[in-house]
């Protein structure tokens, strides 16, 4: 079955350091997206790429980059963590009809 | 700007009744509308999806859209205490990201 993974589940840095999330998709969808969740703000996107080498800022794309080398793949960079940047991150993708599947997210702690 | 509304909640409901939860959208050219169920602690998941004008009804739920009144809706009959979640409510223009509301928490009692 096509599935959309995320990786690491959990993780804890230090404030400076570089962090990478991982997000894979196989439902071969050309859309990827990566969101932010804290309490009182909902969703908040971050970045998004409607194919292999396009990417986009969202909302909140302050501090974070991405890069989309191959349809499966969207991985997040944090270049200098920040205690602000405690979240829970998810990663989503979608086809043209724009229905988004949602990963089963990553918590980010940065301390 | 465009924006999606809800209800933040809690909306509590007793079990078997119909839970109803709203949303309203702010731009007119919005195509694509969706309501996902979340779950605390986990992803949102996408329950219903609806194109255009009128009722759309999946087991349980039903969805209506009104694009005039900048309006759309999910019913829930029979609530089950298993339907306790967060629900998002997000909207879609063609070729942009998807806006999401902050959702409506929903609580079914037994």
């Amino acid at each position: 079955d096509a599935e959309i993974t995320q990786s690491p589940r959990h993780k804890i840095t230090e404030t400076g350091r570089q962090v990478t999330l991982a997000c894979h998709q196989t439902w071969n969808h050309n859309n990827m997206f990566w969101y932010r969740q804290d309490l009182g703000h909902g969703l908040r996107l971050i970045h998004y790429s409607y194919g292999v080498q396009d990417t986009n800022k969202g909302e909140v794309s302050d501090g974070y980059s991405v890069s989309r080398s191959n349809t499966e793949d969207l991985p997040l960079t944090l270049e200098s963590a920040a205690s602000s940047q405690t979240s829970v991150y998810f990663c989503a993708s979608s086809d043209f009809q724009a229905e988004q599947y949602f990963g089963p997210g990553t918590r980010l702690t940065v301390t | 700007q465009k924006e999606v509304e809800q209800n933040s909640g809690p909306l509590s409901v007793p079990e078997g009744a119909i839970a109803s939860l709203n949303c309203t959208y702010s731009d007119r050219g919005s195509q694509s509308f969706f309501w996902y169920r979340q779950y605390s602690g986990k992803s949102p998941e996408l329950i219903m999806s609806i194109y255009s004008n009128g009722d759309k009804e999946d087991g349980r739920f039903t969805a209506q859209l009104n694009k005039a009144s900048q309006y759309v809706s999910l019913l829930i009959r029979d609530s089950q205490p298993s339907d306790s979640a967060t629900y998002l409510c997000a909207v879609n223009i063609a070729n942009t990201p998807l806006v999401f509301g902050k959702g409506t928490r929903l609580s079914v009692i037994a």
